[in-house]
């Protein structure tokens, strides 16, 4: 069965600091692992896509990274800052005829000052 | 670029009432899904239209949901009557659809809906 899960559920961390969600998955074709971000109130905001080749991708302080030997993703954010506070939710693609979307439950990030 | 419209953005309504959303996808996108995103999960596709055909709908509980694209452009889906746990977001994305490796989707807002 397609999976997605994700950890840890919830995180809280003091603004500045650096941290790590983790990701791992069981579908099959795979075709890309995407991260999105989820503010409170609105959609999902695409953070990073990595096909199967790509091992690390970053956009400014986030970087993912791919290993699908293990199939297991990161992401990691660096100094973090209040507007991080979101929900992040990891994303596999299968490359079936409709290359759908398998969703994780998110990972709901809380930085305090 | 305009993005994902929908509309409303809250609606609260008894059970065995009628609700509808709207959405308008970013133009020129050909791919059209809506998603049911329940509180503390992720989303889960309800249905998913290539201009204004069902491409699949294979989650969406036909007893009481139904959605349309008649013109291939903007969407209305459709619950009657609602249940309680039908309370959730729905969420509206459209892709281009021209890289199916990426098929880099964008979300719109979402509604709301609360079945008191």
């Amino acid at each position: 069965k397609n999976q997605v899960e994700q950890s840890p559920q919830s995180l809280i961390i003091l603004e500045g600091k650096n941290c790590t969600l983790q990701c791992n998955y069981t579908v099959s074709p795979f075709s890309n692992l995407r991260w999105y971000k989820q503010d409170t109130g609105r959609g999902p905001v695409s953070l990073t896509i990595m096909t199967f080749s790509e091992n690390t991708k970053s956009n400014g302080r986030y970087t993912a990274t791919l290993d699908a030997d293990t199939k297991q993703s990161s992401l990691h954010i660096t100094a973090s800052q209040l507007s991080d506070s979101a929900s992040y939710i990891c994303v596999v693609s299968s490359m079936d005829s409709s290359y759908k979307l398998i969703f994780g439950s998110g990972t709901r990030l809380l930085v305090r000052p | 670029e305009a993005g994902v419209a929908q509309s409303p953005r809250y609606k609260i309504i008894e059970k065995r009432q009628s609700v509808a959303f709207w959405c308008n996808p970013i133009s020129g996108h050909a791919t059209l899904y809506w998603y049911q995103q329940i509180l503390g999960q992720g989303p889960k596709l309800l249905i998913q239209f290539q201009n204004n055909g069902v491409v699949d709908d294979s989650q969406l509980p036909k007893d009481r949901f139904s959605a349309e694209r008649l013109k291939g452009v903007d969407s209305t889906l459709k619950i009657q009557p609602a249940k309680l746990e039908d309370s959730a977001v729905y969420l509206c994305a459209s892709s281009a659809s021209r890289d199916h490796t990426y098929n880099e989707q964008f979300f719109g807002p979402g509604t709301r809906l609360t079945v008191l």
